[in-house]
């Protein structure tokens, strides 16, 4: 079955850092995979999305990279804002009509 | 407010006692689907509808569990006799495309 880990359960960064965070998966060639941002209390918002034929996509001040052969994701985040603290979520799709979540960071920036 | 809406926002029941949410979706969203999500983990699917069609269900879905989405608009998920371990926030969540899924608030469990 799939399994995804995400780098660090919470990463502190200083306002104006570049945060990294990383998304490792195993046992699954996924066509695509999606970041998405979550505040307490509230649902997933969907971020980026990037596919297997796509080294890097980016948004704003969000960059996303996915390596099929290392099978990771980085997300970035330049130029981090307080406003920027949230969890961030990986996701897979499946192949079914579903997404595999990974179990998210929790980024904090520090102003 | 044309998000995707879920009621209630909080439920507390006690142990054995049924429940019922409800999801609103996007109204032009055919693909509607249920996630549970307990604290420090990452959403896990339920249950997937196009339009009033049920096509998938996981294995966390047990006998317990029923959702339904009639007319292939709103959806309801029902537990019956709550055990404890049912504690967790219950996400909807609907889409257009097998991608980007919009999801809801949630309605967030409490079992006594």
């Amino acid at each position: 079955s799939q399994k995804i880990e995400q780098n660090s359960e919470a990463l502190n960064i200083q306002e104006g850092k570049t945060a990294t965070l990383t998304c490792n998966y195993t046992n699954y060639s996924p066509a695509y995979l999606q970041w998405y941002r979550q505040d307490p209390g509230r649902g997933p918002v969907f971020l980026l999305l990037i596919r297997e034929n796509e080294k890097e996509k980016r948004k704003e001040r969000l960059k996303v990279t996915f390596d099929t052969t290392l099978k990771q994701s980085l997300f970035h985040i330049t130029a981090s804002q307080p406003a920027d603290s949230a969890t961030y979520l990986c996701a897979l799709e499946t192949g079914a009509n579903n997404l595999f979540f990974g179990t998210g960071t929790r980024l904090t920036v520090i102003p | 407010d044309t998000g995707v809406s879920q009621d209630p926002r909080h439920k507390i029941t006690k142990r054995g006692q049924n429940v019922t949410f409800r999801c609103d979706p996007i109204s032009e969203h055919n693909r509607l689907y249920w996630y549970r999500q307990t604290l420090g983990q990452g959403p896990e699917f339920l249950t997937y509808f196009q339009n009033e069609a049920q096509l998938e269900k996981s294995r966390l879905l047990s006998d317990r569990f029923s959702a339904e989405r009639p007319k292939g608009s709103f959806s309801t998920l029902e537990i019956q006799r709550t055990e404890q371990g049912d504690s967790a926030m219950y996400l909807c969540a609907s889409s257009s495309s097998p991608v980007e899924q919009f999801f809801g608030p949630g309605t967030r469990l409490t079992v006594l």
